[in-house]
């Protein structure tokens, strides 16, 4: 069975250091793994997602992402946070069939000045 | 191109109520899907649709029925709702069953019941 786990509930950084959100997955097989973002009262956005190809996955807005099989991780980073980063980030595996999406608890990312 | 809209964004029930909450994308998606979000947990599906006039239960579908008369609408409808079933619904769609297929989210809809 597919799962996810995201190694921090919270994760606090100041404007202009870098990012790192920690994700970890279970998976019988060659797993689609996905970073959304999800802003204060919005919905969800694709950040980046990961399909078997290039290991190192670049998304939107500066963030990006790196497979890595041995250690079953996806963690997501970003060289420099902006304020407006400041959101609740999942990471989500797809488990197949029906393409079954299976999310993480969410990380709160706060961004201080 | 509007994506994944829903309808209504906001509502207050009360026990034993019963609603309807419309999900609509204009991308011509084959496949739809309905989540609820809870405080501190990720997404989880209640039930999503291979096509028009098909439906399927997901992972917390007790409580819930859905309808997908046309290609472009899911409906999410709550017979008797319960103050359990208070939460944030997302609607989501994608062109494709294939794992990778980017699902695409609509802004939700906030439920309150009292």
């Amino acid at each position: 069975a597919q799962s996810v786990t995201q190694l921090d509930s919270h994760v606090s950084v100041s404007e202009g250091t870098p990012v790192l959100l920690r994700c970890n997955y279970s998976s019988s097989y060659s797993p689609s793994l996905f970073w959304y973002v999800q802003h204060p009262n919005k919905g969800l956005q694709l950040l980046l997602k990961y399909t078997s190809a290039a290991t190192l996955v670049k998304g939107i807005n500066g963030f990006e992402a790196e497979f890595k099989k041995s250690e079953t991780s996806f963690h997501l980073t970003k060289p420099s946070a902006h304020m407006s980063d400041a959101a609740e980030y999942f990471c989500v595996v797809s488990s197949g069939g029906y393409n079954k999406l299976i999310f993480g608890a969410g990380t709160r990312l706060a961004v201080h000045p | 191109n509007a994506g994944v809209t829903q309808t209504p964004k906001f509502r207050v029930l009360k026990t034993g109520q019963s609603m309807t909450l419309l999900c609509a994308q204009d991308m011509n998606h084959e496949y739809m899907y309905w989540y609820r979000q809870d405080p501190g947990m990720g997404l989880r599906l209640i039930h999503y649709s291979v096509g028009e006039g098909t439906t399927a239960k997901g992972e917390v579908p007790d409580g819930y029925n859905v309808s997908r008369l046309k290609k472009q609408n899911f409906l999410l409808g709550l017979e008797s709702a319960a103050p359990s079933q208070t939460s944030v619904y997302f609607c989501a769609s994608s062109y494709s069953l294939n794992p990778g297929s980017t699902q695409y989210f609509g802004p939700g809809t906030r439920l309150l019941v009292l």
